[in-house]
């Protein structure tokens, strides 16, 4: 079956703009979360759905930040008025959920590589 | 707060060579160990999972080993090849407290294993 997809590939932006970022995450899947991948760092946890809600926020950087998820499925991650410092990679991952042996592998999609001028 | 660190950052070896990666974490309260491989402009892969009772698991040529109290964990890769050059990513997932649980990522071993 499809694994998670992300879109865009690739989002050039200015700095000052919103920006929107998609995740298509496995059929079936009610676990989903988002991570941030900055240069020379490691991935950083931002957001963790379980179904439409968000039980976990914890790791978003500001409140420039946020996520919806609606249907529970598709998911978006919103970035408003970008900062240079934004400039990262945006990977998505489902899992199978709840809690509890092989449902807990996460899938990850090919990330969103989001560059701000 | 949860720290994964990874040794070496980078490694270098001859096809059919056996290695071993190394991952370290602080808080030995986990829920599971993972690892994953990322190949360049990609997203991750899950190689193999190891809840935090189990001592290892192994899938074809690779085996991860964990001992939470050491908090430690060892990635085994037997007749390296070619194809397994990528970086190989150690995560530690653990409750947050917040509602949630939480995988706390290593910075990687690159691993470029030569013809």
């Amino acid at each position: 079956g499809a694994g998670v997809s992300q879109s865009p590939s690739n989002k050039v932006t200015e700095k000052g703009k919103d920006v929107e970022l998609r995740c298509d995450p496995i059929s079936g899947h009610t676990a989903l979360y988002w991570y941030r991948q900055s240069l020379g760092q490691g991935l950083e946890f931002l957001i963790y759905f379980q179904g439409n809600s968000a039980p976990d926020k914890s790791g978003l950087p500001s409140d420039r930040f946020s996520a919806e998820r609606t249907g529970g499925s598709v998911s978006t991650l919103t970035i408003q008025r970008t900062q240079q410092e934004d400039s990262a990679v945006y990977l998505c991952a489902s899992s199978l959920g709840p809690r509890g042996g092989v449902g807990d592998t996460q899938y990850f999609g090919p990330g969103t590589r989001l560059t701000v001028l | 707060k949860q720290e994964v660190t990874q040794i070496p950052a980078a490694l270098s070896v001859p096809e059919g060579e056996n290695l071993v990666l190394n991952c370290s974490f602080t808080d030995s309260a986990i829920y599971n160990l993972q690892w994953f491989r990322q190949d360049p402009g990609k997203g991750l892969t899950s190689l193999l999972l190891i809840q935090s009772s189990q001592r290892e698991q192994t899938s074809g040529r690779l085996n991860a080993s964990l001992d939470k109290s050491s908090g430690r964990s060892t990635l085994y890769i037997a007749a390296s090849q070619p194809g397994d050059s990528a970086t190989y990513l150690c995560a530690a997932e653990a409750y947050s407290g917040a509602g949630s649980y939480q995988l706390t990522f290593g910075k990687g071993t690159k691993l470029s294993v030569i013809p």
